[in-house]
């Protein structure tokens, strides 16, 4: 059964780098099978898409975060991971790491395989 | 960008009521929405894909509709494990946008 699992600082300062990692176990990233994607939840507000990955490299960014947003792989270790630079206190949220099912390119479903998330602050 | 429209914000409804969420887009984004469940301090869950097609595993009391810009949820029977906090998220290659929530209080 696949499990994710996020890490990451909890405590980031203003203008700083926040680097989180998502360790997966019971698939592999590099399965073509899937999307692996990045969101994060602000207290009291609905989640929000940061940012996804697959075939190991090939990315898409949410367009208001791209310019502050990487993604990399460590295919060794199972995990990928996300930078975002120039934190404010905006940034502060629960971050989560996810899975979504790959149908030959097409988006067929969302995201069914959560982490249990990783809090941030930024102070 | 497109932007979800959820009401109500909140919900309150006794044990086995019937319960809807509904929830608009702000463009026609087909059939490709879901909904989640979310419990305090927890990731969402997912219930419903592509409008109407139930989770794995997800009690058959949840039921999905709609298409285009309207979207419904229905809880048949309200359970006291159904309070929760209900999002529904449209989803493309693009774009992965939340409504602002739903919170179902149990009476």
């Amino acid at each position: 059964q696949v499990q994710l699992q996020e890490s990451g600082p909890g405590l980031v300062r203003p203008s700083e780098t926040l680097s989180l990692t998502c360790s997966v176990s019971g698939d592999s990233i590099t399965s073509s099978s899937y999307y692996w994607g990045w969101f994060r939840q602000a207290p009291g507000k609905e989640p929000e898409w940061l940012a996804y990955m697959y075939n190991s490299g090939k990315i898409n960014f949410n367009p208001s975060l791209r310019s502050r947003t990487t993604i990399s792989v460590d295919t060794a270790k199972n995990q990928f991971s996300l930078n975002l630079f120039s934190v404010t206190a905006a940034d502060t949220a629960v971050y989560f790491c996810a899975r979504a099912p790959r149908y030959s390119g097409a988006w067929e479903r969302s995201f069914d395989i959560w982490g249990q998330g990783t809090t941030v602050a930024v102070s | 960008d497109i932007q979800m429209t959820q009401s109500p914000s909140t919900l309150s409804a006794s044990v086995g009521d019937r319960v809807t969420i509904t929830c608009r887009a702000s463009q026609n984004i087909y059939n490709w929405l879901a909904w989640y469940q979310q419990k305090p301090g927890k990731a969402p869950k997912v219930l419903i894909y592509k409008a109407s097609n139930l989770e794995s595993g997800v009690p058959s009391r949840f039921s999905g509709s709609g298409s285009g810009t309207e979207f419904s949820l229905t809880i048949s029977s309200l359970q006291p494990d159904d309070s929760a906090t209900y999002y529904c998220q449209q989803y493309n290659a693009y774009s992965f946008a939340f409504g602002q929530g739903t919170k179902l209080e149990i009476k």
